[in-house]
């Protein structure tokens, strides 16, 4: 039972590139969530999905789009990837508590 | 004002001390309050929900003063594995959605 899974772990971009952060989880929950965390920040939410084919924006999402493809998978795109999206990004699923995926490193040079 | 504050720490203990911190909401009506332990490039991982009447899990103990606005969790007995950053949680009223605070790290040191 993986729960939570995130893909890719780590990437490098250049500035301008664009990229798509996978996420899709098996414990049947509607909600998903993505969030960027950065030092002394805490968690930042992106974007959210209430159920399949709604999404939300968050307290972040600037330069971010979503796509709840299904009930089970959530992505991240980012157009035009700039530096201050260096992040490390986290994708969750559940409501109260929340259940996390082990992340995507990312940095944009 | 941030919706969920936490004292960042560190806090540096001895094996065997305990440890208290807390965390401030400003949100008068939120209902739903966790603690999550967060390793160092890790994920989040839920340790506790926290419950009006307070409540223990073991070592740890979490307390809500609504009154206050403000929860707590204490780790008695400390080991060097609790060493790690714990992040508070809480929803926004009638909303589903949480807001996390930026962590307190807390060291145990042999």
């Amino acid at each position: 039972n993986a729960g939570v899974t995130q893909t890719p772990k780590f990437q490098v971009l250049k500035t301008g590139q664009s990229m798509t952060l996978q996420c899709a989880q098996d414990m049947n929950h509607n909600s998903m969530y993505w969030y960027r965390q950065d030092p002394g920040m805490g968690l930042r939410l992106i974007y959210y999905s209430a159920s399949e084919g709604t999404t939300d924006k968050g307290e972040v999402p600037n330069g971010y789009n979503v796509s709840r493809l299904n009930k089970r998978e959530f992505s991240l795109r980012l157009e035009s990837a700039a530096p201050s999206q260096t992040s490390v990004y986290f994708c969750a699923t559940g409501i109260q508590p929340q259940h996390f995926g082990d992340g995507t490193r990312l940095s944009i040079l | 004002r941030k919706e969920v504050e936490q004292d960042p720490g560190p806090f540096n203990v001895p094996e065997g001390a305990t440890v208290a911190f807390n965390c401030t909401y400003s949100n008068s009506a939120s209902q739903s309050f966790f603690w999550y332990r967060q390793d160092c490039r890790k994920e989040p991982k839920l340790l506790m929900s926290v419950y009006s009447s307070g409540n223990e899990d073991g070592r740890f103990t979490a307390q809500l003063n609504r009154a206050s606005q403000y929860i707590s969790l204490l780790i008695r007995d400390s080991k060097l594995s609790d060493s790690a950053t714990y992040l508070c949680a809480v929803n926004g009223g009638n909303d589903y959605k949480l807001s996390f605070g930026a962590g307190t790290t807390v060291t145990v040191r042999a």
